[in-house]
């Protein structure tokens, strides 16, 4: 079964800062990996899908990459702002686990101060 | 309308009651899914359907009894359940299987006292 793990579990930046949240995964057999990001108590956003043949994604000051050989994915957050404090969570499509469930990370609670 | 909505956004419920949770997709999609997140663990897949059909149960309780009348609802039918089963609920739904993105609803918070 894959698993996925989020490194840090938490993260604190003062505003501007670049940064980068990481995600890796046991299996390198994927159909895609897709970011999230969750407001507390609150239903979860899609940020970026990476198909298995694509080594990256971006929109706006995200970007997003791909090495399935070596297991890892990183979000890049450009210029972080206190508006995207929120939990990023990393999830990974598989057929270790069946064509259909996302296997998800425990995410990165990411704290932007002002 | 848009998007994936869930009804109720927030449920108490005792342990002899019976009560639904409803999904509903305004995407045109044809795969919908019932998560569940509790506190400190990773999301958990219960359910997925593909055209109305069933294709996965994740080793679910009995106790959750999906319902997919068509490919816009989804409905996750309650009873007699456990505190432990307290957590947010999350449906999503996908163009198809495999290779499409999923879409997530804003969840409905259960408390099961």
């Amino acid at each position: 079964k894959q698993e996925v793990t989020q490194i840090p579990a938490a993260l604190s930046v003062p505003e501007g800062e670049n940064l980068v949240l990481n995600c890796s995964f046991t299996d390198s057999a994927i159909y895609n990996l897709q970011w999230f990001r969750q407001d507390p108590g609150k239903g979860l956003t899609s940020l970026l899908l990476i198909q298995s043949s694509q080594r990256e994604q971006t929109s706006g000051r995200l970007n997003a990459s791909l090495d399935k050989s070596s297991g890892r994915s990183t979000l890049y957050i450009a210029a972080s702002q206190p508006g995207d404090s929120a939990t990023y969570l990393c999830a990974v499509r598989s057929p270790a686990d069946s064509g259909y469930a996302l296997n998800f990370g425990k995410g990165t609670s990411l704290l932007v101060t002002p | 309308e848009t998007g994936v909505t869930q009804t109720p956004r927030h449920l108490v419920m005792g342990m002899t009651n019976k009560k639904s949770l409803k999904c509903e997709q305004h995407l045109g999609h044809n795969a919908m899914y019932w998560y569940k997140q509790s506190a400190k663990k990773p999301l958990e897949l219960m359910f997925v359907y593909n055209f109305k059909e069933q294709t996965e149960n994740n080793s679910v309780p009995s106790r959750f009894s999906p319902e997919c009348p068509n490919s816009s609802h989804l409905f996750l039918h309650l009873h007699t359940l456990q505190p432990e089963d307290s957590a947010l609920y999350l449906c999503a739904s996908s163009r198809g299987d495999s290779g499409y993105e999923q879409y997530f609803g804003p969840g409905t918070r259960l408390t099961v006292t």
